[in-house]
């Protein structure tokens, strides 16, 4: 199982909004609502931002939301905050029961 | 409070085995399926395997297939990993985290624990 595909880095200014592709195929992100989305700051452990494609969890910031449009999933940070400064993951089911993810941007906060 | 606390990483020689575990309270364990996930230096995430509630369902990434196996006690709330035919290739950190119940999203992690395979 290769990992989605994820632009390696995306920056963007303070108060501005960034979009993240996350591209698979009909095996998983475009076969499954089960799309999620890591956020990891250097040296600590992943936190879920989003689950099913366009869900937060409680006491996820709203400015992070989540789409899919056919094989490729997408999250966007609106009003681009310091600490948003991190590394990226997405995440999806696939249709052998197992899980791949991507592989990681790097978002930079100019 | 959630916690989720790996253990049992360690240096091992090419060709070894370890046994990873990670302890969990706060939740009822038999509700949630589990995973284990890994990342070496520098890299990635990486899925390896999943458990279901009961243990009676059990998947795995091709890259370690038939070479490590999930396992769960219900009566203990822990999880555990068997690592067999270790290769410098495996030396990463090991997470165990939760499924979120009854839909996609692996929503809390332990902060994972280090295996480092080499001669």
């Amino acid at each position: 199982q290769s990992a989605l595909t994820q632009p390696a880095a995306v920056s963007g200014s303070l108060g501005q909004s960034i979009t993240i592709s996350c591209t698979g195929t009909s095996s998983d992100v475009g076969g499954y609502n089960y799309v999620s989305w890591y956020q990891q700051h250097p040296g600590k452990v992943p936190k879920l931002i989003i689950y099913d494609v366009n869900k937060r969890p409680s006491g996820v910031s709203h400015r992070f939301s989540g789409s899919k449009s056919g094989y490729t999933a997408s999250l966007t940070i609106s009003g681009l905050q310091s600490e948003d400064e991190s590394d990226y993951y997405c995440s999806s089911f696939t249709s052998r029961t197992t899980y791949v993810f991507g592989s990681g941007t790097t978002v930079t906060v100019l | 409070e959630v916690q989720v606390v790996e253990s049992g990483g360690a240096l091992v020689q090419p060709g070894g085995s370890l046994r990873l575990s990670c302890t969990t309270s706060g939740f009822t364990f038999d509700d949630y399926a589990m995973h284990w996930v890994r990342q070496a230096p520098g890299k990635g995430l990486e899925w390896l395997s999943l458990i279901s509630w009961d243990g009676r369902s059990t998947f795995f990434a091709d890259s370690i297939k038939g070479r490590f196996t999930i396992s769960r006690d219900n009566t203990r709330n822990s999880l555990f990993l068997q690592m067999d035919s270790l290769t410098t290739g495996d030396t990463a950190l090991y997470f165990c985290a939760r499924e979120t119940l009854r839909s996609s999203g692996f929503d809390y992690w332990g902060r994972g624990t280090l295996v480092t395979v080499s001669s």
